[in-house]
């Protein structure tokens, strides 16, 4: 069965400065995708990223930056230099394909604040 | 914005009763997935459709049921509400082909509230 373990349930940071959310999967496909995606108050989940399990490479989006291990079956997700906007509900997330489509599993969710 | 729609976006429902909420999927898109998201919790998925057929269903009970239609707008029913389906529910679409990466649209989602 999917898993996805995000241990951190509330970060509270000051802007400017970096943090890093963690993500743990479990998963006995040898092809997944992993996803990132923010939930801000108005509910809508918003797309950050998608990795591919054969894709290693780490990626840099502006202040966002992810790293993928597989080794580690982890997927963290870093902000530099925090700012106020991006305080919202962060969720981590592994696809499997069922056939028509593919099936989302999410883990509980980061609630990142980030104070002026 | 994603070019998904959901309606109603908060409902008041009580004990027994059934409700219909309704996506519109996005342009090109052909398959429409919906999501259970209790509150501070990660989405669950409930089911799937692909081409007007269910293609995939997560752990929830026959009273939730789905259509999708020709144009690819979808609807979710619940009957018999019980408390603990006060949630919000999230529609997601995509475009499937053979090796789809599941890159999911979601709509902002239908609050429910059950009294």
């Amino acid at each position: 069965a999917q898993k996805v373990t995000q241990a951190q349930t509330e970060i509270s940071v000051v802007e400017k400065e970096d943090v890093t959310l963690d993500c743990v999967y479990e998963t006995r496909d040898t092809t997944y995708y992993l996803f990132w995606y923010k939930q801000p108050p108005s509910g809508e989940l918003v797309f950050l990223i998608r990795r591919n399990s054969f894709d290693e490479q780490n990626e840099i989006s502006g202040r966002y930056s992810w790293n993928f291990q597989k080794s580690t079956s982890s997927f963290n997700f870093t902000i530099t230099a925090s700012q106020v906007v991006d305080s919202a509900v962060y969720f981590c997330a592994l696809s499997d394909w069922l056939g028509g489509g593919s099936r989302l599993t999410f883990g509980e969710g980061t609630q990142l604040t980030v104070n002026p | 914005e994603t070019g998904v729609t959901q309606s109603p976006t908060h409902l008041i429902k009580t004990r027994g009763q059934q409700v219909t909420l309704r996506c519109s999927s996005q342009s090109g898109h052909n398959t429409v997935s919906w999501y259970q998201q209790a509150l501070g919790q990660g989405p669950q998925f409930i089911f799937q459709y692909y081409r007007e057929e269910e293609n995939g269903r997560g752990n929830f009970p026959p009273r939730f049921s789905g259509l999708q239609f020709p144009n690819y707008s979808s609807e979710l029913n619940v009957n018999a509400l019980e408390l603990d389906d006060s949630a919000l529910y999230l529609c997601a679409s995509s475009h499937m082909t053979f090796g789809n990466t599941g890159e999911l649209f979601f709509g902002e989602g239908s609050r429910l509230t059950v009294l």
